[in-house]
């Protein structure tokens, strides 16, 4: 079975620019989540979307933003692009939303921002 | 808020050497905990978990007990292999945020040396 993909696989924007990523869940998970991973640092969540619904945003600016389409797959838009959302961009699906549904994480989008 | 503490990298063992990696948590409420593993150029993969008060999690020879009096979720093994080379994260689930969003550490990178 596919896990979970992402595309692309990199990317190199310039600051000011705009970027969308984009997420295919496992087939049958209806929630896909967004994290942002600096170099040396954990994952910090960034949103959760569920039934095409948002269901958590962390914090992160308004420049961040994400949808979710009636095949359940996801993409996260970021506006304004600045030196520091240089990062890998994690995407993680389950199929349902508590502990017993656990997060299958893609192997991310990595941005470089110049 | 939540928060996530482990012992800093990297760290590095010979081959059959026992290891261990330090993880403490900040929570107000009754997290579930989480050790996920990250292996050069791909995403997270769930190791294990605990989701309550004194539960051992266990996998691929890994182990790691929920010690709510400590607040902490310590990862062993009593034999490392080079295939275990990796950075390991701690994480938490906070499921009263009303989403499932896990709450990382930074990470600590394992090198085991033949």
């Amino acid at each position: 079975d596919a896990g979970v993909t992402q595309s692309p696989t990199h990317l190199i924007k310039t600051r000011g620019q705009h970027v969308t990523l984009r997420c295919s869940p496992i087939s049958g998970h209806k929630s896909v989540s967004w994290y942002q991973q600096v170099l040396g640092q954990g994952p910090q969540f960034i949103f959760q979307y569920y039934e095409k619904e948002e269901r958590g945003r962390g914090n992160f600016p308004d420049r961040f933003s994400a949808r979710q389409f009636p095949n359940y797959s996801s993409e996260l838009n970021v506006n304004a692009l600045l030196l520091g959302d240089s990062a890998l961009y994690l995407c993680a699906s389950s199929s349902g939303q508590g502990d017993n549904s656990p997060l299958h994480f893609g192997n991310g989008t990595r941005l470089t921002v110049t | 808020g939540d928060s996530v503490t482990q012992m800093e990298g990297p760290v590095t063992l010979s081959e059959e050497a026992f290891l261990t990696i330090n993880c403490t948590y900040t929570a107000t409420g009754y997290p579930s905990l989480f050790w996920y593993v990250q292996y050069p150029g791909e995403g997270l993969q769930l190791l294990l978990k605990a989701t309550k008060a004194d539960d051992k999690g266990s996998n691929k020879g890994f182990e790691a007990t929920y010690r709510k009096e400590t607040t902490s979720f310590h990862l062993e093994k009593g034999s490392v292999q080079v295939s275990d080379s990796a950075v390991y994260f701690c994480a938490l689930s906070d499921a009263g945020a009303g989403s499932y969003q896990l709450t990382f550490g930074k990470g600590t990178k394992l090198s085991v040396i033949p």
